[in-house]
């Protein structure tokens, strides 16, 4: 597609219970990248993927939250045993190789909210 | 450890005046920097980045901004602000060890008609 798109765009859920958010990036682009932004916050960094692989998960807040990105194209965010704390948009932005030379796009989040 | 500050959680400014919002840079090494607009209940959207070459960038939506080295700044400006120009601003630098984008607060700006 033209963007990086996002699926749900809404999600609620109840506290406790298993969540999976999508992110279908630009086509070609090998970098992808998980933000989560709370309600009058900056995205805070979850996950870098390059590729098929995490090349840095130094964001992720604890072992509930894991994503994948099997074929190097579209990747899920799983949160497991959701907390009302997890409340919060879901980021995901995608690049072609590095960020930095290239730039990133971000889709148009998908809103979790934990009840 | 890169990061970025925005001083002004808020800029006010009336329409048709000049705007600035404010952001300085810590880094070890030449900065990448970028500026996003988020409007309501929308993603990220893409306004400049500095890389490297002229210190004055020009972005989308008539936006700028210049690099300044002395005082570690990346303020974004627009000589005439609008009504649509009213969203929430964040400045980002990028992390040259994992290619992560690290965000500021946030500054909201109200254009007054």
């Amino acid at each position: 597609g033209a963007g990086v798109s996002q699926t749900p765009s809404n999600k609620v859920t109840e506290k406790g219970k298993y969540v999976e958010l999508r992110c279908d990036p630009i086509s070609g682009h090998t970098a992808l990248y998980w933000y989560r932004q709370s309600l009058g916050q900056g995205p805070e960094f979850l996950i870098y993927f390059q590729g098929t692989g995490a090349a840095d998960d130094s964001g992720l807040p604890n072992d509930r939250f894991f994503a994948v990105r099997p074929e190097g194209s579209v990747s899920t965010l799983k949160i497991q045993r959701t907390e009302r704390g997890d409340s919060a948009v879901y980021l995901c932005a995608s690049s072609f190789s590095g960020g930095g030379n290239y730039g990133y796009t971000f889709g148009s989040g998908t809103r979790l909210t934990v009840v | 450890a890169q990061s970025v500050a925005q001083p002004e959680d808020q800029v006010n400014v009336a329409e048709g005046n000049p705007l600035t919002v404010k952001c300085t840079y810590s880094v070890s090494g030449n900065p990448y920097l970028f500026w996003y607009v988020q409007y309501p209940n929308r993603g990220l959207q893409f306004l400049l980045k500095y890389i490297t070459g002229d210190n004055l960038v020009k972005g989308s939506y008539g936006f700028e901004a210049e690099f300044n080295k002395s005082q570690t700044s990346f303020h974004l400006k627009k000589p005439s602000a609008l009504v649509s120009d009213s969203a929430l601003y964040f400045c980002a630098v990028r992390d040259m060890d994992t290619d992560k984008l690290i965000f500021g607060t946030g500054t909201r700006l109200q254009v007054f008609p």
